[in-house]
């Protein structure tokens, strides 16, 4: 099993739609959980974490916890064709040399006309 | 604050030639990062380090060193490039470690023919 699993995609939604992303992680410990967007041939850029079981909200975007479950989901409200990137995810997994950020490969979105 | 900056941004190399990836930060992080990320895969950690003079191995070294003689500055050195080397590397910093948030650099695109 991979540490952090993500759908390769791509998903693709219509424009004002709901995207639904998900991520799966091993560690039943893990505490922190990040989103990141990344354009073509760019860095990441953070969009939200997420500390707490429940849901956090930014603007468009809410972040989804589960740790009983082992799940966290990122939905991005009325989506636009500029939401179109892969979102990594990435989480806190204790390794031998501690704690350790490690992604997921990405989900490509892509928001059409 | 310019945050993470990265030198050169695009770069191609022989096989067997040496070169220094420039990574600095402006934020007075500790913690800095180096990751590499390969076509459909995740990020993966070359090295870090938690302060200057202190250094570690992440999940990929092999054929690498790094060096950290200040909080600002944490070179990424590659020496004798092979083809595997191939990749785009992305340098982070974050305040604290463990669970906080990793702030990425540009990149650097390098190939290695």
């Amino acid at each position: 099993q991979k540490e952090v699993e993500q759908n390769s995609g791509p998903l693709s939604v219509p424009e004002g739609a709901i995207a639904s992303l998900n991520c799966t992680y091993s560690d039943r410990g893990s505490q922190s959980f990040f989103w990141y967007r990344q354009y073509s041939g760019k860095s990441p850029e953070l969009i939200m974490f997420i500390y707490s079981n429940g849901d956090k909200e930014d603007g468009r975007f809410t972040a989804q916890l589960n740790k009983a479950s082992q799940y966290v989901s990122l939905l991005i409200r009325d989506s636009q064709p500029s939401d179109s990137a892969t979102y990594l995810c990435a989480v806190y997994i204790l390794t031998g040399g501690g704690n350790k950020l490690t992604f997921g490969t990405g989900t490509q979105l892509k928001v059409e006309l | 604050n310019a945050g993470v900056t990265q030198t050169p941004k695009f770069r191609i190399l022989k096989i067997g030639q040496s070169m220094t990836l420039q990574c600095a930060q402006d934020m007075n992080h500790n913690y800095m990062y180096w990751y590499r990320q390969d076509p459909g895969m995740g990020l993966k950690l070359i090295y870090y380090s938690v302060g200057a003079g202190i250094t570690d191995k992440g999940e990929v070294p092999n054929g690498y060193n790094v060096s950290r003689s200040t909080t600002e500055d944490f070179p990424l050195r590659l020496e004798l490039a092979a083809p595997s080397q191939t990749s785009v590397y992305f340098c982070a910093s974050s305040r604290l470690a463990g669970s906080d948030t990793q702030y990425f650099g540009p990149g650097t695109r390098l190939t290695v023919l």
